[in-house]
């Protein structure tokens, strides 16, 4: 099993510019989330998913756009980039229900000049 | 949503216990606490978690406070390996909510 695959590793915008952030699991898991991580703190939620054709706001949800069309991917795009959403951003996954760990991909490490 | 808290940083010296505590007073009657550890340039890797009850697995253990509004993680035996940022998170139906976490450091 690959896991929880996200692509890019890195990349570099400018400003205005829009791209989507891939992920990827391979673990049939119905729930799916994006975080960031902004320097020297914790991770956010930015949207969430419970399941293909549901998604959700977390705490940062503006600038960011999701769907979820399959069980397996669930990509985030960013509208009009900023540098403030300079950042690196993780995907995480987990089986339907509370009593199961998440597994997190490797991030997604973004630059906005 | 729940908000935990957690000391910035704790010290320890290599092959003895640490002992990590969070504070979630405002979680909710059937949210998972749940620890998570991330190393430098990785994402965060799952420990463990639990309800109610105390819990073990092979990296740790968590001890659940009777009223649920604290939790401690326990390494029981400190390696150099161990040495990373751990968060103790909520677990919400598909989100989880992190806290600031603490740099654990581990000293030879």
């Amino acid at each position: 099993n690959a896991g929880v695959t996200q692509t890019p590793k890195f990349q570099v915008l400018k400003t205005g510019q829009s791209m989507t952030l891939q992920c990827a699991q391979d673990m049939n898991h119905e729930y799916m989330s994006w975080y960031r991580q902004d320097p020297g703190m914790g991770l956010r939620l930015i949207h969430y998913s419970v399941g293909a054709g549901i998604t959700d706001q977390g705490e940062v949800p503006n600038g960011y756009n999701v769907s979820r069309s399959t069980t397996e991917d669930f990509p985030l795009r960013l509208l009009s980039a900023a540098p403030s959403q300079t950042s690196v951003y993780f995907c995480a996954s987990s089986r339907t229900g509370k009593n199961y760990g998440y597994t997190f991909g490797s991030g997604t490490r973004l630059t906005v000049v | 949503d729940a908000k935990t808290t957690q000391p910035n940083s704790m010290e320890s010296n290599e092959e003895e216990p640490v002992h990590l505590p969070c504070n979630h007073s405002t979680i909710s009657g059937t949210d998972y606490i749940h620890w998570y550890r991330q190393l430098p340039s990785q994402g965060p890797e799952y420990v463990i978690h639990g309800l109610t009850s105390n819990v073990n697995n092979r990296m740790a253990s968590l001890a659940i406070a009777e009223d649920r509004k604290s939790s401690t993680l326990i390494l029981h035996r400190a390696t150099l390996r161990d040495a990373a940022v751990y968060y103790c998170t909520a677990d919400s139906w598909g989100k989880l909510q992190f806290g600031a976490g603490t740099q654990v450091v581990v000293t030879p």
